[in-house]
C-alpha cells in the first residue's frame, strides 16, 4: 500500500490562477479530510468526505470546493487563488471503524503570489 | 466550540532530559483525545490515543493520560533522543453532524540538542 498520496509536493501560482491539489488512498478508506496548515494556527479543516459522492465543509472552507466521485481520490480545487491560500495543505483518511485515527499525506505547500 | 491549547514552542532539551508538553482542552462531550508527530517535510503520524478518561495512551516511550477533571492530556517522556525532534500536536475528535475530524492545537516545536 502506498499510503495517502498527494500531489504536486510544491506549486508556485499566481493571484487568479486556478487549480487542483490531489489526493488519492489505496486503503479502501471511506473517511477523507482536507487541512491547511499555517504558523501559529496549528491544522484546520476545509472540507471532508465521508464516502463518495458526500462531502461537507470543515471550519474553513471559503475559497475551496471538493468532490469525491471514487473512493479513492478526493481532490481539492483553488478556482481563483489568493495569496491568502499560501499553505501548507495536508490530505487524511481515517481507516473503517477507526475513530478519528487519521493517515496523512506529506502534504502539498503552495505559494500564492 | 471545541478548542485545544498547547504550550508554545520552541522547547529546547538536552538529550536524556525529561519532557513535558501541556495540553488542555474545551469540549462538548466526552471526546477522544490525540497526540501526532510531525518529523521535518513530512506529514502528521499518530502518536498515542486515549479514549475515556483515565486512559492512558503510549508508545515509543511516550505516554499521555486522559484527565476529565483538569480537561488535560499533557504528553511526557522519561528520557528525550535527538531522533525526536519534531512538532507535536495535541488533538480532540469530533463526531458532530457526521465529521471525523480533529481539532487541533497549534503545534509545539521541540528541540532535542545532543
Amino acid at each position: 500500500n502506498a499510503g495517502v498520496t498527494q500531489t504536486p509536493k510544491f506549486q508556485v501560482l499566481k493571484t487568479g490562477q486556478s487549480m487542483t491539489l490531489q489526493c488519492a488512498q489505496d486503503m479502501n478508506h471511506e473517511y477523507m479530510s482536507w487541512y491547511r496548515q499555517d504558523p501559529g494556527m496549528g491544522l484546520r479543516l476545509i472540507h471532508y468526505s465521508v464516502g463518495a459522492g458526500i462531502t461537507d465543509q470543515g471550519e474553513v472552507p471559503n475559497g475551496y470546493n471538493v468532490s469525491r466521485s471514487t473512493t479513492e481520490d478526493f481532490p481539492l480545487r483553488l478556482l481563483s487563488a489568493a495569496p491568502s491560500q499560501t499553505s501548507v495543505y495536508f490530505c487524511a483518511s481515517t481507516p473503517p471503524g477507526t475513530k478519528n485515527i487519521q493517515y496523512f499525506g506529506a502534504g502539498t505547500r503552495l505559494s500564492v503570489l | 466550540g471545541d478548542s485545544v491549547t498547547q504550550m508554545e514552542g520552541p522547547v529546547t532539551l538536552s538529550e536524556e532530559a525529561f519532557l513535558t508538553i501541556n495540553c488542555t482542552y474545551t469540549a462538548t462531550g466526552y471526546p477522544s483525545l490525540f497526540w501526532y508527530v510531525q518529523y521535518p517535510g513530512e506529514g502528521l503520524q499518530l502518536l498515542l490515543k486515549a479514549t475515556k478518561a483515565d486512559d492512558k495512551g503510549s508508545n515509543k516511550g511516550f505516554e499521555a493520560t486522559y484527565r476529565k477533571e483538569t480537561t488535560s492530556f499533557h504528553l511526557e517522556k522519561g528520557s528525550v533522543q535527538v531522533s525526536d525532534s519534531a512538532v507535536y500536536f495535541c488533538a480532540l475528535g469530533t463526531s458532530g453532524g457526521g465529521a471525523d475530524g480533529l481539532t487541533f492545537g497549534k503545534g509545539t516545536h521541540l528541540i532535542i540538542q545532543p
